[in-house]
Formats: C-alpha cells, sequence, structure tokens
C-alpha cells in the first residue's frame, strides 16, 4: 500500500513571495490534515478535511494561509505572501476514520525556507 | 498554553537497558494517547496508542502506561536497541465532533549509546 505522497519535499522563497504544497493521502483514507511543524516544536494542526469539507480550520492563519480538497483526494495548501515565521516542514496525514484508533499516517513533508 | 508537555528535551540511555519517556497532559477531556517517533527528513510514523479505559498498552518492546489521576503517561522501551534512536512525540486527539486532529508534545530526543 502507498504511503502518502507530498512535493515538492524542499522549497526556498523569499519573503512576501508565495508557495504551494501538494498532498496525495493514503487510498480510500477520507480524512486529510495539514500540519506545521518548527524546528524543536511538535507538529501543530493547521486544517483537518473530511472527504472535500473542512472540519477544524481553527488555527489556521486565514490572511495568509489557504487549503482545499476540491475532489475529496489531493490537498493543496497554500502562502501568500509569506514571512520569516513560516520556515517549518509541512506534514501531511491521512486516516481511515470510524476506526476508533485515531491513528495518522504522515507523509515525509515539505521543508520550507522563508529568507 | 501547552496541552501536551514533554519536559525532557534529550535522553541518552545504555542499549539493551529501559528507555522511558515520559508526557503529562493538562486538558481531562483527553481520553487517547498515541505515541509517534520520528527519524530526521521523514514524517512521524505510528508506534504505540492507549485508551483512557486501560492503563497499560504493551506491543513488543514498547508499553505505555496511563495514570490518569496524575494527567501522566509513560512509554517503556525494554530492551533498547540502537535503531530506537529516534525523537518521540506524545500526542492526544481533539476536541470531538469528528474534529480529532492530534495536539503533539515537542519531543523527546532519544540516543541509544552502543
Amino acid at each position: 500500500e502507498a504511503g502518502v505522497a507530498q512535493s515538492p519535499r524542499y522549497k526556498i522563497i523569499e519573503k512576501r513571495q508565495s508557495v504551494a504544497f501538494w498532498c496525495n493521502p493514503i487510498s480510500g483514507h477520507a480524512t486529510l490534515y495539514w500540519y506545521q511543524q518548527i524546528l524543536g516544536q511538535g507538529p501543530k494542526l493547521l486544517i483537518q478535511f473530511q472527504n472535500n469539507g473542512v472540519v477544524d480550520d481553527s488555527q489556521l492563519p486565514k490572511d495568509r494561509f489557504s487549503a482545499e480538497r476540491l475532489k475529496g483526494v489531493d490537498s493543496t495548501l497554500k502562502i501568500q505572501p509569506a514571512k520569516l515565521e513560516d520556515s517549518a516542514v509541512y506534514l501531511c496525514a491521512s486516516s481511515l476514520p470510524g476506526q476508533g484508533t485515531y491513528e495518522q499516517y504522515f507523509g515525509p513533508g515539505t521543508r520550507l525556507t522563508v529568507t | 498554553d501547552q496541552q501536551v508537555k514533554q519536559n525532557s528535551p534529550s535522553l541518552s540511555v545504555q542499549e539493551g537497558r529501559i528507555s522511558i519517556l515520559n508526557c503529562d497532559y493538562t486538558n481531562s477531556m483527553f481520553d487517547y494517547f498515541l505515541w509517534y517517533k520520528k527519524y530526521p527528513a521523514e514524517g512521524p510514523t505510528f508506534l504505540i496508542s492507549i485508551s483512557s479505559i486501560k492503563d497499560k498498552n504493551e506491543d513488543g518492546r514498547f508499553t505505555v502506561f496511563l495514570n490518569k489521576s496524575a494527567k501522566h503517561l509513560s512509554l517503556h522501551i525494554v530492551p533498547s536497541q540502537p535503531g530506537d534512536s529516534a525523537v518521540y512525540f506524545c500526542a492526544a486527539p481533539g476536541s470531538g465532533g469528528g474534529a480529532d486532529g492530534l495536539t503533539f508534545g515537542k519531543g523527546t530526543h532519544l540516543i541509544i549509546q552502543p
């Protein structure tokens, strides 16, 4: 079974530029999450989708971050414009709801450096 | 305000001995806990979990203990092996109503010495 795919793996941009990350979850997983992991911290949830609907985006900085999951499969996370403090690893995860275990499967992440 | 706390940034243990990683939480609504392991340049991978209706869950060399009254859990690895060197995160799923994104601690970097 293929895991969660993410691209690109690395991205360097200047502040005020825009950037987009792509995620393809495990086949059949209805729930998809985006997390931000700043160096030295644990991952922090940005947004959760159930199919193509948003379940929780309470920690998403909506003035600059946006995310979509139009067909309930792939997802894109965008930052526009980027700030220095957005430098982090962006992790995508997916899960099969209703299993009662809350286990999420993570992709390898995209390391973003904002200069 | 950190709801899941891992107060030891790093831990060094000799190969073959027991590794004990600790985690505290403040949110009484948490009723399930997970441990994840992370190698550099990889995403976190699930290790073991425990429901609040239990006080212990075991899987091979890994055992998680939960003390609800103290809001404390610990992960025991016996015996520790070189491949166990990684960052370990404690996490709890969120507020319910289908919103089950994980709240993570800051992690503990476990180093297994030969």
